[in-house]
Order: C-alpha cells, then sequence, then structure tokens
C-alpha cells in the first residue's frame, strides 16, 4: 500500500543532542513538507521541498536542518540549536505544489526532550 | 492577526446527530482554497474536503459537506449523522495564492467528542 511513513513513533533527546526524525513516501509525490505540532496549536511549517536536492525555510526553520537526496526521502534533523524541541512532528507529501491537490500525512513522531 | 480562526476548542455531540464545526479565515487574496483535516487520536491528518474560492458549489463528500459563506469568510464543515468514530480533532487550513511557492495555514483546531 502507498503512503507515508515516519519513524520512530517516539524520541527522546537529551539537552545538546542533534536526533533525526525519519520521512519515507512511496507515493512518487514531488513536494514533501515537514511540520510542527504544539498543544492548542495549528500545524507550523519547517521546511518544505518540491523537488530532489532543493528545499526551502517555512516559518520556524530554525535549529533544524533537512535534506532531500532522494525523492522517497525527506529527513528533518532536530538540531542542539532548537531550544524547544518538544513536540508533535508530522511531515507530508502531495503529488505536486499545486493549489488544489490534498497533502497526505504520516503518523507523526513525538519528541521528548529529557 | 490570526489567519484561520476555529472558535470552538471542543464539542460534545450527541450521535447521529449533525455537527457543525466553525472556520473563519482572513485573506484579502481573490485565489484561496480551503481544506478540512481529521486528526485522530493515532495522529495522522486525514483530508476530509476541499473548497476552492472560485467554486460556484459548496463542496461534498460523502457525509462532510462545506457550508462556504465567501462574503462571511467562513467555511464550515458539516458532518451528518454523526458516529463515535467522528471523535477525533479537526481542523481548518488555507491556501492562500497560485503557484507553487503557496503555504497551507493552519487554525487552531476543534476537539469533536461524539457521544453514544
Amino acid at each position: 500500500d502507498g503512503g507515508i511513513t515516519q519513524s520512530p513513533k517516539y524520541l527522546f533527546r537529551k539537552e545538546g543532542q542533534n536526533v533525526t526524525l525519519s520521512c519515507e513516501q512511496n507515493l512518487n509525490h514531488d513536494a514533501m513538507y515537514w511540520y510542527r505540532q504544539d498543544p492548542g496549536q495549528g500545524l507550523r511549517l519547517i521546511y518544505y521541498s518540491q523537488i530532489v536536492n532543493d528545499f526551502q525555510k517555512g516559518d520556524i526553520a530554525e535549529g533544524y536542518s533537512v535534506s532531500r537526496e532522494k525523492k522517497e526521502s525527506f529527513p528533518l534533523t532536530v538540531t542542539s540549536a532548537q531550544k524547544n524541541p518538544t513536540a508533535f512532528y508530522l511531515c507530508a507529501s502531495k503529488v505536486g505544489p499545486h493549489a488544489n491537490t490534498e497533502a497526505f500525512f504520516g503518523q507523526g513522531t513525538r519528541l521528548t526532550v529529557v | 492577526a490570526q489567519k484561520i480562526t476555529q472558535t470552538q476548542p471542543g464539542m460534545f455531540v450527541q450521535e447521529k446527530e449533525a455537527v457543525t464545526l466553525d472556520c473563519t479565515y482572513d485573506t484579502s487574496d481573490p485565489s484561496y482554497g480551503l481544506f478540512w483535516y481529521k486528526q485522530p487520536s493515532s495522529g495522522e491528518m486525514i483530508f476530509l474536503i476541499y473548497q476552492g474560492s472560485y467554486d460556484q458549489q459548496n463542496a461534498t463528500e460523502g457525509r462532510y459537506s462545506l457550508n462556504f459563506q465567501k462574503a462571511r469568510k467562513s467555511a464550515n464543515l458539516v458532518i451528518s449523522a454523526s458516529q463515535l468514530g467522528d471523535s477525533a480533532m479537526y481542523f481548518c487550513a488555507m491556501r492562500e495564492g497560485r503557484g507553487s511557492n503557496y503555504q497551507l495555514i493552519w487554525g487552531a483546531g476543534t476537539k469533536l467528542i461524539i457521544k453514544p
């Protein structure tokens, strides 16, 4: 079945550590996105990528980095520069960046700083 | 200023009743689109329905319909004959503009609980 797979589902990070969240899709979608979700708030865009080897910052990119070396994969690294990383992270993909198509989401990764 | 406002943090509805989830938006762009997503406790976002600003008719998808009132800038989601499985968070989101660099702007969500 086609879909988006995020791993791990739960992740614990010590202060000062970098951690990488995985996002893989087999939908042959060009566009991929990373969102952060905090309690009581809507999703906020961290980074997005429209094609391989290209990505742009979203509204809250500071403290995060991404790569898009393959169409199927868009990993997110939460660096030690991100001061408040505890949140729920959602990855999404779309056929293309075109406006009227919906995004498909993974099941999310819950990151907790310990 | 909030671009997407969902005024109902939480709602309780009796099973089999219809429910309306409110969403108001703010944009000066004549071309925009509105999306509704459902987020069950498992976490993934599930697409429900889409309405474009130039669409002449209100969108419908099965038990979901969108009450689009352009002059009032509202795009309320209506769920008919609610079921226990409808209990979830519901998010309204807006896409502004055209082209490839648009972003989705999200509301804070409404938590819907269906009572048996």
